[in-house]
């Protein structure tokens, strides 16, 4: 089955703590992607990545860091530094960067983020 | 700032109802408007992607229209089904580069 996979579904923080969040894909696709969801608020871009090796800060970047080392593997990383974490992540993937091709988002199931 | 306005927020309709809302974005440097749909504890699912003025899509008993010139996007659903119940998200794709998605509108359809 092609898709996306995103571990763990609910993630339990506590403050100060560092905590990485996975996405993997199957699907071959160039570009990936880390969204924010809060109550009330639509999708917010982290960090995007349109190719290995390479990622650019987002809207919301602040806090949080990303690699991509692998085509098919994108995990971000919310640190301590992020002063709200409590959300929800949901990871995407497409087959080349959405923005200048028109290009279909895949998204993963997400995960759920509290700090306790 | 670019915004991507939905309305309504919310719409709660009877199974059989046809119903419409609405994706509000810039009408300048436009490239692509996407919708999604997204049902409670499932991934977001791509429904369309529209690039031209005019532009009708239909997929079963959804459809949308674009326009460009005036920055709006309508979908329809036509006889609503419970399993039509979701939040519906539009994303506007322009010179900016990345997608700006708007806060969805979440449609419930009671049987």
């Amino acid at each position: 089955d092609g898709g996306i996979t995103q571990s763990p579904k609910y993630l339990f923080r506590k403050e100060g703590q560092n905590v990485t969040l996975s996405c993997e894909q199957n699907l071959n696709h160039d570009a990936m992607y880390w969204y924010r969801q809060d109550p009330g608020q639509g999708l917010r871009l982290i960090y995007y990545s349109q190719i290995v090796n390479d990622f650019q800060k987002g809207d919301i970047a602040e806090g949080y860091s990303v690699s991509r080392e692998k085509k098919e593997s994108f995990p971000l990383t919310v640190t301590s530094a992020q002063k709200n974490p409590t959300a929800f992540y949901l990871c995407a993937s497409s087959l080349d960067f959405s923005g200048y091709t028109q290009d279909t988002q895949y998204f993963g199931p997400g995960t759920r983020l509290t700090v306790l | 700032i670019l915004n991507v306005e939905q309305s309504p927020q919310s719409l709660h309709v009877q199974e059989g109802d046809s119903t419409n809302f609405t994706c509000s974005f810039p009408s300048s440097n436009f490239y692509a408007l996407h919708w999604y749909r997204w049902e409670t504890a499932k991934s977001p699912e791509a429904l369309f992607v529209m690039t031209l003025n005019g532009d009708e899509k239909k997929k079963g008993r959804i459809s949308a229209t674009l326009n460009t010139k005036e920055g709006y996007s309508y979908l329809y659903i036509k006889g609503s089904q419970p399993e039509d119940s979701a939040t519906y998200l539009c994303a506007f794709g322009g010179s900016q580069g990345n997608l700006i998605f708007g806060k969805g509108t979440k449609l419930s359809v009671k049987p």
